[in-house]
């Protein structure tokens, strides 16, 4: 079955730490986007990526990294320099604009 | 003024009701416009694209008034299984790759 995966479902957080959240699918799309949700908000774009070895920042990008080393996976790391780590990410792609599916998200909490 | 703005709800009807969800947008050349699905602690999943010409999806309306720049969407016979966030989407150019706009969501319980 074609779709995309996100691991975990759920992390922990020291602060101070680096974390890495993985983003995979086998759907051939080029585009792949990393989302933040909050309580209370809308969906907020971190980083998206039309094709391999490119990506643009969002809306909201200080303190978080990607990468797009292949086109199946975008891994989305979350620095210590983001202040406000605690939230619902989720990875999304497309292939046409047309339809945007999204992984089952991570849920990543600060201690 | 937010670029895609709901109304937050909740929305408490009652089963078989009829309801209606509007959105404002704030970029009149904004392209392509969506409806998604999305239940507690998960992922948005699509329920319908908008067209200017309207569409419908079984129990499902959606509309578009691109003068006006103002969507809706449709419920009728509300199901217990409506329950849901509905967030208004909205793509403000063509082409791939491009990035969606979200609005904070209308909140649906239909209750027996």
């Amino acid at each position: 079955d074609g779709g995309i995966t996100q691991s975990p479902k759920y992390l922990f957080r020291k602060e101070g730490q680096n974390v890495t959240l993985s983003c995979e699918q086998n759907l051939n799309h080029d585009a792949m986007y990393w989302y933040r949700q909050d309580p209370g908000q809308g969906l907020r774009l971190i980083y998206y990526s039309q094709i391999v070895n490119d990506f643009q920042k969002g809306d909201i990008a200080e303190g978080y990294s990607v990468s797009r080393e292949k086109k199946e996976s975008f891994p989305l790391t979350v620095t210590s320099a983001q202040k406000n780590p605690t939230a619902f990410y989720l990875c999304a792609s497309t292939l046409d604009s047309i339809g945007w599916f999204f992984g089952p998200g991570t849920r990543l909490t600060v201690l | 003024r937010k670029e895609v703005e709901q109304d937050p709800g909740p929305f408490n009807v009652p089963e078989g009701a009829t309801v209606a969800f509007n959105c404002t947008y704030s970029n009149s050349a904004s392209q392509s416009f969506f409806w998604y699905r999305q239940d507690c602690r998960k992922e948005p999943k699509l329920l319908m694209s908008v067209y200017s010409s309207g569409n419908e999806d079984g129990r499902f309306t959606a509309q578009l008034n691109r003068a006006s720049q103002y969507i809706s969407l449709l419920i009728r016979d509300s199901k217990l299984s409506d329950s849901a966030t509905y967030l208004c989407v909205v793509n403000p150019t063509t082409g791939g790759g491009n990035k969606l706009t979200f609005g904070t969501g209308t909140q649906l319980k239909v209750e027996l």
